[in-house]
């Protein structure tokens, strides 16, 4: 079956722009991660859904971010007036639920703020 | 708070060595510790996880880790590295609920022929 995939893969915005970031969880999945990975580091947790509603936010760096998941499948992860420190690449991963269940991880949208 | 530390930001071993991989991690309550491999342009694998029970776990490809609570580590070993295994490495600390992963600044690993 398929796994989760984001788009786009790559994405150059202007600073100051509104981006959208997309993923789609592997089909049955009803908890969905949005990691942030910046250059040389590990991922680092930004949000985490279960089902439709964001059980755990707190890794969202400031009221710029925002993500949805309006009918508890695919994810919108929306940033607001991009500067250029949101230069990473974004993953998304999804879990059977969220207990003791692997996550799978998407291969990332590498987000450019010029 | 929650941490994972990976000491060695790269690591060079010849095709056919063995390999030990570095991590401890900080943690208040029983931990949920994880290895996955990224590839380039490729998403993150679970290699293993280790939640209870036998202290050594056994992966894919080849690899294992050892869960020493005395030391607060989880390294990665695999007896006979190969080529494909040039990768990076990161170790990964969390509650089982899974909602809050942390991730280790990860280890390259480059495999010589």
């Amino acid at each position: 079956g398929a796994g989760v995939s984001q788009t786009p893969s790559n994405k150059v915005t202007e600073k100051g722009k509104y981006v959208e970031l997309r993923c789609d969880p592997i089909s049955g999945h009803t908890a969905l991660y949005w990691y942030r990975q910046s250059l040389g580091q590990g991922p680092e947790f930004l949000i985490y859904f279960q089902g439709t509603g964001a059980a755990d936010d707190s890794g969202l760096p400031n009221d710029r971010f925002f993500a949805v998941r309006p009918e508890g499948s695919v994810s919108t992860l929306k940033i607001q007036r991009t500067e250029r420190g949101d230069s990473a690449v974004y993953l998304c991963a999804s879990s059977l639920s969220s207990t003791g269940n692997e996550q799978f991880f998407g291969p990332g949208t590498r987000l450019t703020v010029l | 708070a929650q941490s994972v530390t990976q000491p060695d930001i790269h690591i060079t071993v010849s095709e056919g060595a063995s390999l030990e991989l570095r991590c401890n991690y900080s943690y208040g309550a029983t931990p949920y510790l994880f290895w996955y491999v990224q590839s380039p342009g490729q998403g993150l694998q679970l290699l293993l996880k280790y939640f209870s029970g036998d202290t050594l776990v056994q992966g894919i490809k080849g690899f294992e880790a050892e869960f020493k609570r005395s030391q607060s580590s989880f390294n990665l070993r695999k007896p006979s590295v190969h080529w494909s295994d040039a990768a990076e490495y990161f170790c990964a600390v969390g509650p089982y609920n899974n909602n809050d992963m942390r991730f280790g600044a990860g280890t390259r690993l480059t495999v010589k022929p």
